[in-house]
């Protein structure tokens, strides 16, 4: 069984460009979640698609969005980009479907390391 | 405002010794917890989870204790081992999971 994929894995961009990350979820995962991981802060929710449909959004300035397609890929992008938004960016996707209540396990990719100059 | 905190950044601990990570929260309103580890150039992993309806959750050489009126916990891990190094990461959910909040990481070191 695949895991989940994150492409590019590396990338630098200057200040004021926009950049687009991917991340394909497990097979039959339909709920994807983005984090940004920086040193000391931990893991930064930005925010958790199910279905095409954003369900929960971290305190991230508008800058920062995402969509979900129909096979569950999923996509978030960052504009006008600042020097602070160098980090790592994760993906997790778990079959969770908020329906049943449960413990959310997920599964992480191995992220998308941005550098903004 | 930090719902899920972390106060030890790093810790260090003699393999074959017992490892106690601690996480203390905010938000009455979580019911799961999880811990997650992480290697470098990885993704973190799924370690083991505990609903706010346990106080013991056991699996292998780990266990998490939670402390629902001190809104704390901890991870256990008896005996230590060197591949065990890693950043540890506590993190919570409300009972529909959907929303994952997650500590700074408190990173493990295992000195053979």
């Amino acid at each position: 069984k695949a895991g989940v994929t994150q492409t590019p894995r590396y990338l630098i961009k200057t200040r004021g460009q926009q950049v687009t990350l991917s991340c394909s979820p497990i097979s039959g995962h339909r709920s994807v979640s983005w984090y940004q991981q920086t040193p000391g802060q931990g893991l930064q929710f930005l925010f958790e698609y199910f279905s095409e449909t954003q369900r929960n959004k971290g305190n991230f300035p508008g800058r920062f969005s995402g969509r979900q397609f129909s096979n569950s890929r999923s996509e978030m992008n960052v504009s006008t980009l600042e020097l602070g938004d160098s980090a790592l960016y994760l993906c997790a996707s778990s079959p969770q479907t908020g329906a049943v209540p449960g413990a959310n396990v997920l599964t992480f990719g191995a992220g998308s390391r941005l550098t903004v100059l | 405002d930090q719902q899920v905190k972390q106060n030890s950044p790093s810790l260090s601990v003699q393999e074959g010794r017992i490892s106690i990570l601690n996480c203390d929260y905010t938000n009455s309103m979580f019911d799961y917890f999880l811990w997650y580890k992480k290697y470098p150039a990885e993704g973190p992993t799924f370690l083991i989870s505990i609903s706010s309806i346990k106080d013991k959750n056991e699996d292998g050489r780990f266990t998490v204790f939670l402390n629902k009126s001190a809104k704390h916990l901890s991870l256990h891990i008896v005996p230590s081992q060197p591949g065990d190094s890693a950043v540890y990461f506590c993190a919570a959910s409300a009972w529909d999971g959907d929303k994952v909040i997650f500590g700074p990481g408190t990173s493990l070191s295992v000195i053979p």
